[in-house]
């Protein structure tokens, strides 16, 4: 099982450009999330997604979308990306086994993003 | 919103030495867990706790909920190098996500 895969590793962009990163599960788990990483704040949720085809809003959402078209995958654009949205990406999944809420996240292992 | 907060913020040890982090909630928490970031890495699942006052072990690492269910505390006896990274702990109230504290980073001198 490779677990939790991210896609690309590190990216540069200009301002105004747009991409997208690609988030891929193999557990088969229900539930999946979009988290950035700055420095000195820890994880911050920007989307999450509760099962195929839905999605939700976290603490940060401004400025990013996401889609869930199939079980495993969770994808989240920036339609015109902005400095401030330099970051560490991280995709992370859990399991819908029993309480949802008490199960532990697993992570992908980060998009680097530099926005110029 | 609910806010997580962690002291400290950065934790300088010699090895041996005992390390301890501080997780503190705003509001009163359904469950908390722990996690661990290696220098360069994600973040990785260290443990939960879901009772009042309740405490676990994992070899060297003791975990604590407070008994109003507000703080966390994770505990290292004698620290190796291999301890080394930042940790974070992530509360959750009822019906809501996991929120998670700006994380303690963690080095140990060898």
């Amino acid at each position: 099982n490779a677990g939790v895969t991210q896609t690309p590793k590190f990216r540069v962009l200009k301002t105004g450009q747009s991409m997208t990163l690609l988030c891929a599960q193999d557990m088969n788990h229900e539930y999946m999330y979009w988290y950035r990483q700055d420095p000195g704040m820890g994880l911050r949720l920007i989307h999450y997604s509760v099962g195929e085809g839905t999605t939700a809003k976290g603490e940060v959402p401004d400025g990013y979308n996401v889609s869930r078209l199939k079980k495993q995958n969770f994808l989240l654009g920036l339609e015109s990306a902005a400095p401030s949205q330099t970051s560490v990406y991280f995709c992370a999944s859990s399991s819908s086994l029993s309480n949802w809420a008490y199960n532990e996240q697993f992570f992908g292992p980060g998009t680097r993003l530099t926005v110029l | 919103g609910q806010q997580v907060m962690q002291i400290p913020q950065y934790q300088h040890v010699q090895e041996g030495e005992d390390f301890t982090t501080y997780c503190n909630s705003s509001t009163t928490l359904s469950n908390i867990q722990w996690y661990k970031q290696r220098p360069g890495g994600h973040p990785v699942f260290l443990i939960q706790l879901v009772k009042s006052g309740e405490v676990k072990k994992q070899k060297r690492l003791t975990f604590q909920f407070g008994e109003a269910k507000k703080n966390s505390s994770l505990h290292i006896t004698a620290t190796q190098t291999t301890d080394v990274g930042t940790y974070f702990c992530a509360g959750r109230r009822d019906g809501q996500n996991f929120v998670f504290g700006p994380g303690t980073r963690l080095s140990v001198l060898p």
